[in-house]
């Protein structure tokens, strides 16, 4: 079946420090990968996504690079700030157009402090 | 625009009770997706609604119903509640139309069974 593994958090940083959040899948096909973020008090929201290899996501400085041969989807961002502090999940869709169900990671806890 | 709304935000209850959700999806959106998320995990897929019919369903028993009303409005019910039942619980809404992949998720039902 289909799965994702995230590195475990939780992550701290220090303002401006470079991130980088592991994640690999498994899954047959073609999959969709997503990179979702959970503020504190929030609801989950899309974060960036790749829906091809080589495809880079990339929104609000964070990036992601849809490696198949390697089957990776490591979020990166430069410069971290205090308000990125969230949980980053890395999710994956077997295939475009099978209907929204997503399978998520662990979840990763990043606190950024200053 | 309202977004993906859900009630109630918090509710206790003990083992055996029943409990029912209710989501209203984003506006313009069809689909309705059902997931928990346990304390420290990533969301599980619990079920899909579209045309007031479920569409795909995750590894969950029959204690966990759904329903989805004309208005895309959908509900999600829980019998005999066990104490592993305690979770966030997390309605997700998309268009049908066009599968991106994307969902948009409402802030949860957090539910705990004493």
């Amino acid at each position: 079946g289909n799965s994702v593994t995230q590195m475990e958090g939780p992550v701290t940083l220090s303002e401006e420090a470079f991130l980088t959040i592991n994640c690999t899948y498994t899954a047959t096909g073609y999959p969709s990968l997503f990179w979702y973020v959970q503020y504190p008090g929030e609801g989950l929201q899309l974060l960036l996504k790749a829906t091809k290899a080589d495809d880079k996501g990339s929104n609000k400085g964070f990036e992601a690079t849809y490696r198949k041969e390697t089957t990776s989807f490591h979020l990166e961002k430069g410069s971290v700030q205090v308000s990125d502090s969230a949980v980053y999940f890395c999710a994956l869709i077997r295939a475009a157009g099978t209907a929204s169900k997503l399978t998520f990671g662990t979840g990763t806890r990043l606190q950024v402090t200053l | 625009d309202a977004g993906v709304t859900q009630s109630p935000t918090h509710l206790i209850k003990t083992r055996g009770q029943q409990v029912t959700l209710r989501c209203s999806p984003k506006s313009g959106h069809d689909t309705v997706s059902w997931y928990q998320q346990a304390l420290g995990q990533g969301p599980q897929f619990i079920f899909q609604y579209y045309e007031e019919e479920e569409r795909q369903r995750g590894n969950f028993p029959d204690r966990f119903s759904g329903h989805q009303f004309p208005n895309y409005s959908s509900e999600l019910n829980v019998n005999a509640l066990l104490l592993g039942d305690s979770a966030l619980y997390l309605c997700a809404s998309s268009p049908r139309s066009i599968n991106t992949g994307e969902l948009f998720f409402g802030e949860g039902s957090r539910l705990t069974v004493l």
